[in-house]
């Protein structure tokens, strides 16, 4: 199994440019969650799914469009990049009751 | 909304030395799970313990322990024999046991660990 995958690893953008961070997961999870870290901040809860065709928002949603189609994908759009959304973004999947799986992370920088 | 809370930002430790790591969290919830979670400076997140809301027992895995006080709602994480290997940041972490939540974590702002030889 190759767990959780995000890609890309690293990216630059410019503001008012869109994007679309990849998350897919092997591991038939139900429950999938898109993060933000920030200095001095944690992690803060962007969007989750609890299935597919299911999605809420989180404490930052602001900025951040999500679906899922299927179970393994859960892709996090971003329309119109600002300064303020660069961070390292954290996608997650877990089964019912289990622990969270992260992914690697990407590391967007918006100029 | 469930709110966690480390308040120390930075901690130091010798090696072999123990530790203890504070987080103290506010929910009305009776069924939740809490958490410890690495993140060394490749950045991955490690699940380090888990402790059940419902359990009274404290978690122990190997080095790593917790004390888990759930009227005072603090749940410390005690890291004994220190080894380099554990410097990292520290998150604390609550789940709820809603599954409408998504299972998704609320994080602490997390304590930065520092071992010295």
């Amino acid at each position: 199994n190759a767990g959780v995958t995000q890609t890309p690893k690293f990216q630059v953008l410019k503001t008012g440019q869109s994007m679309t961070l990849q998350c897919a997961q092997d591991m038939n999870h139900e429950y999938m969650s898109w993060y933000r870290q920030d200095p001095g901040m944690g992690l803060r809860l962007i969007h989750y799914s609890v299935g597919a065709g299911i999605t809420d928002q989180g404490e930052v949603p602001n900025g951040y469009n999500v679906s899922r189609s299927t179970t393994e994908d859960f892709p996090l759009r971003l329309l119109s990049a600002a300064p303020s959304q660069t961070s390292v973004y954290f996608c997650a999947s877990s089964a019912r009751g289990n622990e969270q799986f992260f992914g690697p992370g990407t590391r967007l920088t918006v100029l | 909304a469930q709110t966690v809370t480390q308040s120390q930002p930075e901690m130091s430790v010798q090696e072999a030395e123990t530790v203890t790591l504070s987080c103290t969290y506010d929910t009305s919830e009776s069924d939740y799970y809490l958490f410890w979670y690495k993140q060394p400076p490749s950045r991955q997140m490690i699940l380090v313990i888990r402790q059940e809301a419902y359990k009274q027992q404290n978690a122990t895995e190997n080095r790593f322990s917790v004390n888990f006080q759930k009227a005072a709602k603090s749940f410390s994480l005690k890291i004994s024999d220190s080894q380099l290997g554990d410097a990292a940041m520290y998150f604390c972490a609550y789940r709820s046991g809603n599954s409408n939540s998504g299972y998704a974590l609320n994080f602490g702002k997390g304590t930065s660990l520092l071992v010295t030889p």
